[in-house]
């Protein structure tokens, strides 16, 4: 299994403002998404964070809205630039431990835009 | 498009009671099924997990059962707990493909 780790856990953000969402991986792993769930839906694939170079975004997410990086096969980020109150959600960090097929998921951070 | 339905949206079960929980496929090319188990303020925790090359999976109480001709399977948690209250996911994939999730299904337990 892998632990992966998230911060911050939850955060209260002006409209306009960016946050910036970290997430660590105590393991191997050969892939790493970036999910978003709103409360009592399913998850919601933001893009694939590709190591060294540009993420893979999913039809209705952008870079310029939520810019990515993966420095590293453990490591990575995800913004939320100039926050609405339409993006309060939780972002899930998700990482595909090398070897494949199990994919473990962080604890979220929960965004609420005011 | 590849989707994954789910039934039902919600399920109450008394506790010692079975709980099923379905989806259905359409990609044949998933190769994994993962379902998972995620509780309010958690994320999702992966649960139990099955390969098209078997039609049965069991850890515990909890069974997977897999129709590939139907492109179908399903969870059941034999003896429900109120501990086993959340929401289940199922999911599909193949390769290193991102997880196709079901829309969940809402378990509660009453005793």
């Amino acid at each position: 299994s892998a632990v992966i780790s998230q911060k911050p856990s939850r955060d209260i953000c002006q409209r306009g403002t960016s946050l910036t969402i970290q997430c660590q991986v105590d393991s191997q792993v050969t892939m790493m998404f970036w999910y978003r769930q709103q409360p009592g839906q399913s998850l919601t694939l933001i893009a694939t964070a590709n190591q060294g170079s540009e993420a893979t975004y999913e039809s209705g997410f952008v870079i310029d809205k939520f810019p990515i990086s993966r420095p590293n096969l453990t490591f990575s980020t995800l913004t939320v630039s100039n926050m609405s109150p339409e993006d309060s959600s939780i972002y899930l960090c998700s990482a595909l431990l090398a070897g494949g097929p199990k994919q473990y998921f962080g604890p979220g951070t929960r965004l609420t835009v005011t | 498009q590849q989707q994954v339905k789910q039934s039902p949206q919600s399920l109450i079960v008394q506790k010692g009671g079975i709980s099923i929980i379905n989806c259905a496929y359409e990609n044949t090319a998933f190769d994994y099924f993962p379902w998972y188990q995620q509780f309010p303020g958690k994320g999702p925790a992966l649960l139990i997990a099955i390969r098209p090359d078997v039609s049965e999976k069991k850890e515990g109480r909890f069974t997977i059962s897999f129709n590939k001709s139907a492109k179908q399977f399903s969870l059941h948690i034999m003896d429900s707990q109120p501990g086993d209250s959340a929401t289940y996911f199922c999911a599909a994939h193949s390769g290193n493909t991102p997880l196709v999730f079901g829309k969940g299904t809402r378990l509660s337990v009453i005793a």
